[in-house]
């Protein structure tokens, strides 16, 4: 079974710092893109970042461009965000998610999310 | 940039209805189109991609439809479970990746 657990979220101050995990089991982690989205309090979906299987190709959405970095270890079957200088409009759940194997554009399947806020 | 516009916004229907929500882009995304349902508390779950297939697991009820810029997203017979907010999502601007406002869907 496919499973993503996020974690790390929590409350943190404007201009701070804070950094994501998800462990990913079920699959062949090391064959699939990978890729964090969030979504504020009460509103739709958002892409953040993309990072290919072997951590080659990464992507961001301009909002986050300089101050987040995705990263990932196939060995652990692991993914991160490294987030710094948030904004209290970084406040979100954030997911990550599995790109559908071979399409580059769709996520089959989704963490749980973990909640950051930003907020003094 | 292709922006993606849903509507409607909120949908009301009893159950056995036919549910038809519309999608639609402001430039072609060719048949590059999927759809996700999120229920309250949950994260979104893949129901179509490419415009028409099935996700894994997706039940017969749910069906794609359209190319270009106009797409559909029917429930044949909605059921109670299927209460929830539904996006449609492009990627037609690599890489970015974006979602329409949604649908809500309301069981009577």
């Amino acid at each position: 079974e496919v499973q993503l657990v996020e974690s790390g979220g929590g409350l943190v101050k404007p201009g701070g710092s804070l950094r994501l995990s998800c462990a990913a089991s079920g699959f062949d982690f090391s064959g699939y893109s990978m890729d964090w989205l969030r979504q504020a309090p009460g509103k739709g979906l958002e892409w953040v970042s993309t990072i290919s299987s072997n951590g080659r190709y990464i992507y961001y959405v301009d909002s986050v461009k300089g101050r987040f970095t995705i990263s990932r270890d196939n060995f652990k079957n692991s993914l991160y965000l490294e987030m710094s200088s948030l904004r209290d409009e970084d406040t979100a759940l954030y997911y990550c998610a599995r790109e559908l194997d071979g399409s580059g554009t769709y996520l089959d399947y989704w963490g749980q999310g973990t909640l950051v806020t930003v907020s003094s | 940039e292709s922006v993606l516009t849903q509507s409607p916004a909120t949908l009301s229907l009893s159950p056995g209805e036919r549910a038809t929500l519309s999608c639609r882009a402001s430039h072609s995304v060719i048949h590059y189109l999927g759809w996700y349902q999120q229920k309250p508390g949950q994260a979104p779950r893949l129901l179509i991609y490419d415009a028409s297939k099935r996700a894994t697991g997706i039940p017969a009820r749910f069906s794609g439809s359209g190319s270009g810029t106009d797409f559909t997203l029917t429930i044949s017979s909605l059921e109670p479970e299927d209460s929830a907010i539904y996006y449609c999502q492009q990627r037609s601007n690599w890489p970015l990746v974006t979602f329409g406002g949604g649908t809500k869907v309301e069981i009577k």
